[in-house]
């Protein structure tokens, strides 16, 4: 199979604040990981591609100073929500492709901004 | 229009029953289909994946392709409460390493015991 994890799966802050979510491949070494952002009873938005050691590709209408993704080895990428705001609040997903294949989901985390 | 068009349902059909779920996309250079399946608060999980045009079957899960008419199916068979969730299918032009999806709305089904 192929595992990925996300952490952590649920995050409550205050305005203004910085939050990270981690993604993690647990069995596989992914060559590329890709963030989504899903809004209630919407589908999945692609908000950026990242290789690991390479600048990620931001989607249009994303803002890559706003949404940070560090994608430090082949089975973890970080984003971060700086300076969050209460229309940030939503449902992130990573995904981690490995070379040849499709793309395997983490479970998501649910980000509540105050 | 739309990339890709999905209708939303909501789907409700007996514990027994054959589902069928669909997607209509516009654009031609789709070459890859998939089809995944979202319980409430979790990620998607893979159920699909084909390639060409015509049927792939696994287990109790059928995917079609129809590329000339631009149309991929989902059929379940003898459906289970536990098949109870959002179905969303997802497509992409090029099977490279940058390669990027395009989804659906989803579907959402539920399976009455």
């Amino acid at each position: 199979g192929a595992v990925v994890s996300q952490h952590p799966s649920r995050v409550i802050c205050k305005s203004g604040t910085s939050v990270k979510i981690e993604c993690r491949s647990l069995d596989f070494q992914a060559t590329t990981m890709f963030w989504y952002r899903q809004f209630p009873k919407q589908s999945l938005m692609l908000m950026a591609t990242s290789n690991e050691g390479s600048k990620a590709t931001y989607e249009q209408g994303v803002e890559k100073d706003k949404f940070l993704i560090n994608h430090a080895s082949l089975t973890l990428s970080t984003l971060t929500v700086t300076s969050a705001h209460p229309e940030d609040s939503s449902f992130y997903i990573c995904s981690a492709r490995k070379l040849t294949d499709t793309q395997y989901f983490g479970p998501g985390t649910r980000l509540t901004v105050l | 229009q739309k990339e890709v068009e999905q209708d939303p349902g909501p789907l409700s059909v007996p514990e027994g029953a054959i589902v069928s779920l669909n997607c209509t996309y516009s654009n031609s250079a789709f070459q890859y289909f998939m089809w995944y399946r979202q319980y409430s608060r979790k990620g998607p999980e893979l159920l699909m994946y084909t390639y060409s045009s015509g049927n792939k079957e696994d287990g109790r899960f059928t995917a079609q392709v129809d590329k000339s008419s631009k149309y991929i199916s989902l059929f379940i068979r003898d459906s289970q409460p536990s098949d109870s969730a959002t179905y969303l299918c997802a497509m992409s032009v090029s099977g490279g390493s940058n390669y990027k999806l395009t989804f659906g709305k989803g579907t959402l089904l539920t399976v009455n015991p």
